[in-house]
């Protein structure tokens, strides 16, 4: 049972243009939202985060929305640079069965085609 | 630089073998954590220690058994590994305490390889 999907396992996108990555959720009970960037040979690094209580979080060119009606969360990413191909990890926290949990995604593989 | 240091990079052990991976937080953090990656799949979690203390066991296998000496250094040993257990570990840590998975800063990781 997958807590958190990334239905596209690969992206490729224009230099210049906009990355939107997607992530769906099934446990109402993540209050808490965060995305992770990982490049060939290195460990994840935070990226951006959401709380629950909020739409949209922007950090200069990343801006992250939450829709939790749909459950579903979405990276954007603008402009895209070559510098941001890598794989981007979604994962969703909470309070589960008395447990603080985080669960992540697959993670979806961005291209930045120049 | 993240202040996880993870070692060594890369392993190949048979599966008779016994062998230690290292990891060290230079943060101040108060608990770390082991996860795996492979191929395809998401992060899995496999333990968490807070303040020294292993605060979750994710049905791990005994063949892999962690160890916390103190809140910056965590080792996995590993002992008779099978082909499948071959797969990225991942060290990371966070300043919450007791697992509460504040931001992860992760290591770069042990690539290892069962043959």
């Amino acid at each position: 049972d997958q807590q958190v999907k990334q239905n596209s396992p690969s992206l490729s996108v224009q230099e210049g243009r906009i990355s939107i990555l997607n992530c769906d959720y099934t446990n109402s009970m993540f209050d808490y939202f965060l995305w992770y960037k990982k490049y060939p040979a290195e460990g994840p690094t935070f990226l951006i985060s959401i709380s629950s209580i909020k739409d949209k979080n922007e950090d200069g060119r990343f801006t992250v929305f939450l829709n939790k009606s749909a459950k579903h969360l979405s990276l954007h990413i603008v402009p895209s640079q070559p510098g941001d191909s890598a794989v981007y990890f979604c994962a969703a926290t909470g309070r589960i069965q008395g447990a603080q949990k985080l669960v992540f995604g697959q993670g979806t593989r961005l291209t930045i085609n120049p | 630089e993240t202040g996880v240091t993870q070692t060594p990079r890369h392993l190949v052990m048979g599966m008779t073998n016994k062998k230690s991976l290292k990891c060290e937080q230079h943060l101040g953090h108060n608990a770390m954590y082991w996860y795996k990656q492979s191929a395809k799949k998401p992060l899995e979690l496999m333990f968490v220690y807070s303040l020294e203390e292993r605060v979750e066991n994710n049905s791990v296998p005994s063949r892999f058994s962690p160890e916390c000496p103190n809140s910056s250094h965590l080792f996995l040993h590993l002992h008779t590994l099978q082909p499948e257990d071959s797969a990225l570990y991942l060290c990371a840590s966070s300043q919450g305490p007791r697992g509460s998975y504040e931001k992860l800063f992760f290591g770069s990781g042990t690539q290892l390889s069962v043959l």
